[in-house]
Order: structure tokens, then sequence, then C-alpha cells
């Protein structure tokens, strides 16, 4: 039973536009969201989180859309760049006995192209 | 940022032998650390998470004869996949954190690719 579920593998943007990536979540408990972006080799780094209270969070030119109601949430990059070419996880976090129980999606591996 | 190291990064094994990981944090005392696996094409999956000096908590469907978890120190931990088999392939990958509490923040390491022959 897939929790968060990145629907698309694979996303090919022109540099300078702007890349969605979408993220869909089945369990309502969930109360932070969060966005990881991983290089080859490397372990997947935290990107931007945003709160089940809020809506939409920016940092920079990354921005984070939470919609409760159709339990979607989507990442923006814009604009994008060649160095944002990585693999990007959606995750959500059921708390529970104290620990920070975070649950993936399977992750979009996004291409910016010049 | 947080460093955290994992060795191996890539093991190749027979059927029946036992394979160790390790997971260390660098730079900082990591209270809890986590480990996962990731089954290609699928996201990652927690599959234990573990305090210092304390035993680790499974999720449900881990064996925790299959997969042991040290978390000796705070910098340290490993998990050894015991007489593994070729299902047992796949992509481990660890993470820590400083807090034991929800919203401590975790750091990934960069994973070891399992592959049992």
């Amino acid at each position: 039973d897939q929790q968060v579920k990145q629907n698309s593998p694979s996303l090919s943007v022109q540099e300078g536009r702007i890349s969605i990536l979408n993220c869909d979540y089945t369990n309502s408990m969930f109360d932070y969201f969060l966005w990881y972006k991983k290089y080859p080799a490397e372990g997947p780094t935290f990107l931007i989180s945003i709160s089940s209270i809020k809506d939409k969070n920016e940092d920079g030119r990354f921005t984070v859309f939470l919609n409760k109601s159709a339990k979607h949430l989507s990442l923006h990059i814009v604009p994008s760049q060649p160095g944002d070419s990585a693999v990007y996880f959606c995750a959500a976090i059921r708390g529970s006995g104290g620990y920070n129980k975070l649950i993936f999606g399977a992750g979009t591996r996004l291409a910016v192209h010049p | 940022g947080a460093v955290v190291s994992q060795h191996p990064s890539r093991v190749i094994c027979k059927s029946g032998t036992s394979v160790k990981i390790e997971c260390r944090s660098l730079d900082f005392q990591a209270t809890t650390m986590f480990w996962y696996r990731q089954f290609p094409k699928q996201s990652l999956m927690l599959m234990a998470t573990s305090n210092e000096g304390s035993k680790a908590t499974y999720e449900q469907g881990v064996e925790k004869d299959k997969f042991l978890i040290n978390h000796a120190s705070l910098t340290l931990s490993t998990l050894t996949v015991t007489s593994a088999h070729p299902e047992d392939s796949s992509f481990y990958i660890c993470s820590a954190s400083e807090t034991s509490g929800v919203g401590g923040e975790q750091f990934f390491g960069p994973g070891t690719r399992l592959t049992v022959l």
C-alpha cells in the first residue's frame, strides 16, 4: 500500500522554464511534507518542507504547494537550471512514538537541458 | 551541513553469506539512526529505527533476526543482512538524526548497493 505516490518517474524541462513535480498521498493523518533532492552516488538532501496548516512555502527558486482536500502537493522550480537535474523525492511524516517516520514516494528524475 | 557516510558503497556476495553495512555520522552525534531499503522503481521504505544503546524498532514485515541492527555509539550504526538471498538484493540507505523527537532533521548517507548472487 503506497501512501505517497509520485506518478511521473521522469520529467524533462528546458533551462529557464518552470519544473513542476507532483506528489499525491492517501493518508490524511500526515501533517508534514518534505521534498528531498538526490544526486547520483549521494544520499537524499533536504530541499524544502511544508506543514499541513499551510498551503504554500517558498524558498528562493523553490515553492511547494499543498492542497489538502486533494491530498496533493507539488514542487515548483523556477527558473530551472541544469544543476537542478536530480531525482526528487516527496516524503510525508507520520509522527508516532516520538520518531520522524518518513514515508517516501518513488521519486521523479528531473532533467534540465540547455 | 551534517555528513553521514556508509560503507561499503557496493557489495556483491554469495547466497547464504552475511553482509555488514556501516553507517557513520561524521560531524555530529546521532541519537537516532534509520535504515531504509529501496527496490528498483519503488520508494525508500523504512526498515527500522534505532536509538543509541537501545534495541532497534522494526517496521512491520521486516525480520529482526535477518536484519540485525546495532547502534553501539552515537556515531555508528551497523546493519547486518544475515544469510542473504537474491531477494535481499536492494539499495540500503541510512539516515541519522541528532534528536529522537519529532522534528529532528534526518541526514542521509549515500547508500549501499547489495547484490546477492
